[in-house]
């Protein structure tokens, strides 16, 4: 069965903390991994894709890794701000950019960054 | 640049009453277009997907539908809600062949 299990559920940090939150996925055929922000009340916004062949990608303070052969996969936030408080969800995807893009979703890392 | 856009941002519906939402994509041609629901506490969930005008695949049964009347517009609809509807409904586009689904802003679904 293709499922996508993120951990932490929640995770509140200070200001200017580091935190990792991780994502674990059965998804076969594995084509690529993406992260998304979802701020609360607003549509996920993309901030990594990596493809089986990339097993890093950073998008400022934030770096993805990717393990395809244990599938797994982890999001460090480094320096955290106020506006990094958001669902963070890890998405996989099978196909390899095919017509319909189906995607598998994790019910994503709530994360809370308080002063 | 693409933009897509969804409306209403939040709707309150009584139970039996009918429903219709709103997504629109602008400078892209011919996107697949997505419909997710996003209940509290659970990931997004795969409604319907098209590839072209009036080419609508449905991935749950349930109570709505969804049409495709111009290439860049794709409706949710329901004749009669059920409390089980509420939730964060989420269009997304893509170009076919490449990875990346961009999501709009959503619609704020509470059936009551």
């Amino acid at each position: 069965k293709n499922q996508v299990e993120q951990s932490p559920q929640s995770l509140i940090i200070l200001e200017g903390k580091n935190c990792t939150l991780q994502c674990n996925y059965t998804v076969s055929p594995f084509s690529n991994l993406r992260w998304y922000k979802q701020d609360t009340g607003r549509g996920p916004v993309s901030l990594t894709i990596m493809t089986f062949s990339e097993n890093t990608k950073s998008n400022g303070r934030y770096t993805a890794t990717l393990d395809a052969d244990t599938k797994q996969s982890s999001l460090h936030i480094t320096a955290s701000q106020l506006s990094d408080s958001a669902s963070y969800i890890c998405v996989v995807s099978p196909d390899r950019g095919s017509t319909l893009g189906r995607l598998y979703f994790g019910r994503g890392t709530q994360l809370t960054v308080w002063p | 640049s693409q933009t897509i856009h969804q409306w209403p941002a939040t709707l309150v519906q009584p139970v039996g009453s009918p429903l219709s939402l709103e997504c629109t994509v602008e400078g892209t041609s011919n996107p697949n277009l997505y419909w997710y629901r996003q209940a509290a506490g659970r990931g997004l969930q795969l409604l319907f997907y098209s590839v072209g005008i009036g080419q609508i695949s449905s991935e749950v049964p349930q109570n709505l539908s969804a049409s495709r009347p111009q290439d860049r517009q794709f409706i949710l609809s329901s004749k009669k809600l059920l409390l089980s509807d509420s939730g964060f409904y989420l269009c997304a586009w893509k170009t076919s062949g490449t990875y990346e689904q961009y999501f709009g802003p959503g619609t704020r679904l509470t059936v009551t």
